[in-house]
Formats: structure tokens, C-alpha cells, sequence
């Protein structure tokens, strides 16, 4: 199993430019989350899939779009990205049922917005 | 706005001695205390847990130490390695919604 996996690992973009981070897991789990993580500010939550087919806002929400494109998948969009959306973008997953603490993370985006 | 406070940011130990990170919470509705540890380069992974009716768990050399009371929870490395040298992120698991809301993280770094 390769877990949680994250495409592309690196990435500079524009201010204005567009792109998808995209994730996918192969542990049959049912919610999956996305992140940024940023220096002093732990990991905060952008949006989040508690089942195919469902997302939800987190605390970060402003800028971003996710489609859960079917149970292993789950992507995130950028449609004009901003200096301020640099940062490291982690998405995870959690099985159903599981204790709801445990969440499997990927290995990371690094985002560079100039 | 943040739930969770860690605390120190930094913290540098010698090779053999104890590492203690500190985190403290504000809100009562949570169900798990996790601690994840993250190498460079990588994803969290979590580490070691504790529910709140419980005061302590050890596995290994990780030690959590629960103050429901105090509302704080603390990370205990007994005998730290150079490769536990990683950041630590304390979290708390939302009853309402299983979200976690995350401390700030905690570079540690062990001296050989």
C-alpha cells in the first residue's frame, strides 16, 4: 500500500495563476482533509470530505475549491493563487469508524506563490 | 482563535535527558488528545494518544501526563535520542464535528 500520496511535491506559481493539488489514498478510508501549514500556526484546515460525495469548509476556506472526485481521490484548487497561499499543503485521511483521532497524512505539496 | 496553545517552539536537549512539551486547551468538548511527530520533509504521523479520563499513558519512552482540571496535557521523551529530533505537534480531537484542532508545534532537537 502507498498510503496517502500527493502530486506534484514542489510547485511556483504566479500571482493570478490557477492549479490542483491533487491526493489519493488506497486504504479504503472515508474522510479525507486537506491542510496548510505554515511556520508558528500548526496545521489549520481548509476542507475536508467526511464521505465521497460531501465536503465541507474548514477554517481556511478563502481560495481554495476541493472536488472529492470518488472515494480515493480528493483534490484541491487554487483558481488565482496569492503570496499569501505559499505554504506547505498536506492532505489526509481517516477510515470510518477508526478512532477518530487517527488521521494518515501525506508526504506534502511545497507551494511557492511570487 | 486558536483552542490549543503549545508551548516552547524550540527546545534543545541533551542526548539521555528528558523532553517535555507543554499544551494547554480551552474548550471542553473534545473526545482525544493525539500527539503527532513530523520529520522534515514529511508528513505528521501520529505518535501517541490519550482520552481525557485518563491521567497518564506511556508507550515506550513517550509519556502523555493529562490535567483535566488544568486543561492541560504534556509530552514526556524519557531518554531522548538524536532521532527523536522532529517536530511534535499536540492536537485535540472535536467532539461535534471530529475535526482536530492543532497546537503550534514544538522543534525539538536532541544533541549527540
Amino acid at each position: 500500500n502507498a498510503g496517502v500520496t500527493q502530486t506534484p511535491k514542489f510547485q511556483v506559481l504566479k500571482t493570478g495563476q490557477s492549479m490542483t493539488l491533487q491526493c489519493a489514498q488506497d486504504m479504503n478510508h472515508n474522510s479525507m482533509y486537506w491542510y496548510r501549514q505554515d511556520p508558528g500556526m500548526g496545521l489549520r484546515l481548509i476542507y475536508y470530505s467526511a464521505s465521497e460525495g460531501t465536503t465541507d469548509k474548514g477554517e481556511v476556506p478563502n481560495g481554495y475549491n476541493v472536488s472529492r472526485l470518488n472515494k480515493r481521490e480528493f483534490s484541491l484548487r487554487l483558481e488565482s493563487a496569492a503570496p499569501s497561499q505559499t505554504s506547505v499543503y498536506f492532505c489526509a485521511s481517516r477510515p470510518a469508524g477508526g478512532r477518530p483521532d487517527t488521521q494518515y497524512f501525506g508526504p506534502g505539496t511545497r507551494l511557492t506563490v511570487l | 482563535q486558536q483552542q490549543v496553545k503549545q508551548s516552547p517552539q524550540s527546545l534543545i536537549v541533551q542526548k539521555g535527558g528528558i523532553s517535555i512539551i507543554n499544551c494547554a486547551y480551552e474548550n471542553t468538548a473534545f473526545d482525544y488528545f493525539p500527539w503527532y511527530q513530523q520529520f522534515p520533509g514529511k508528513g505528521p504521523a501520529l505518535l501517541i494518544a490519550i482520552r481525557p479520563d485518563v491521567s497518564e499513558k506511556k508507550e515506550g519512552r513517550f509519556t502523555i501526563s493529562f490535567n483535566k482540571s488544568a486543561k492541560q496535557f504534556s509530552l514526556h521523551i524519557m531518554d531522548s535520542q538524536p532521532g527523536d529530533s522532529a517536530t511534535y505537534f499536540c492536537a485535540a480531537n472535536q467532539v461535534r464535528n471530529y475535526q482536530l484542532i492543532w497546537g503550534a508545534g514544538t522543534k525539538l532537537i536532541i544533541k549527540p
